[in-house]
């Protein structure tokens, strides 16, 4: 079945760009699912940060928009996220997940396992 | 952005307990609802999608309802290892948006 796993620095300074990959195995990235990142706090609840088809479309966070820029590679199975001019707000653990229907309208099934970065100097 | 606001934000239950969870949004959301449950440093899981369908593997006893702006959750007798946190969220539009969240605590 289809698992995501986060790689990334775990450790990003202020200013920073905050730069993940989430690699997908036991499926294509070319399947008809929107890929998306979703990050948590400490302590908090959820956040959506935006989604991915492998056409290259994307949806983000209005309040993230600015500063976000999420990408496919289809030759590495993997799709990546990029934050730019971190702050502390910014440190979380974050998610890859995929949408299981193609217009992501049913919720995320599979889910990676997280990956924390903190925004330190 | 459509807010979701979940009730109450914890509960506390004994094994065998019902237990309902609502989730409200800000405007109607037709039945684009999702529920997750989360459990200490794991990833959500998926238990329900389009307010009331059950996603694959998960126990008969998790259920979902609702349309348009209310939702519920139940749980028909809670078993230890639904202890956990739980939030809705909607997939209407964006940006998708969460419930803040229900933490069930042993009683």
């Amino acid at each position: 079945q289809v698992q995501l796993q986060e790689s990334g620095p775990g450790l990003v300074k202020p200013s920073g760009t905050l730069s993940l990959t989430c690699a997908v195995s036991g499926g294509s990235i070319s399947s008809s699912n929107w890929w998306s990142w979703v990050r948590q706090p400490p302590g908090k609840g959820l956040e959506w940060i935006g989604e991915i088809y492998h056409s290259g479309s994307t949806n983000y966070n209005p309040s993230l928009k600015s500063r976000v820029t999420i990408s496919v590679d289809k030759s590495k199975n993997q799709f990546s996220l990029k934050l730019s001019s971190v702050t502390a707000a910014d440190t979380a653990v974050y998610y890859c997940a995929r949408d299981w229907d193609s217009s992501s309208r049913y919720g995320m099934d599979v889910w990676g396992q997280g990956t924390t970065v903190t925004v330190s100097s | 952005d459509i807010q979701m606001t979940q009730s109450p934000s914890s509960v506390s239950a004994s094994v065998g307990d019902r237990v309902t969870i609502t989730c409200r949004a800000s405007q109607g959301i037709s039945s684009w609802l999702a529920w997750y449950q989360q459990k200490p440093g794991k990833a959500p899981k998926l238990l329900i999608y389009a307010a009331s369908s059950l996603q694959s593997g998960v126990p008969s006893r998790f259920s979902g309802s609702g349309s348009g702006t209310d939702f519920t959750l139940t749980i028909s007798s809670l078993q230890p290892e639904d202890f956990a946190t739980y939030y809705c969220q909607q997939a209407n539009s964006f940006p998708r948006t969460f419930g803040g969240g229900t933490k069930v605590e042993i009683k």
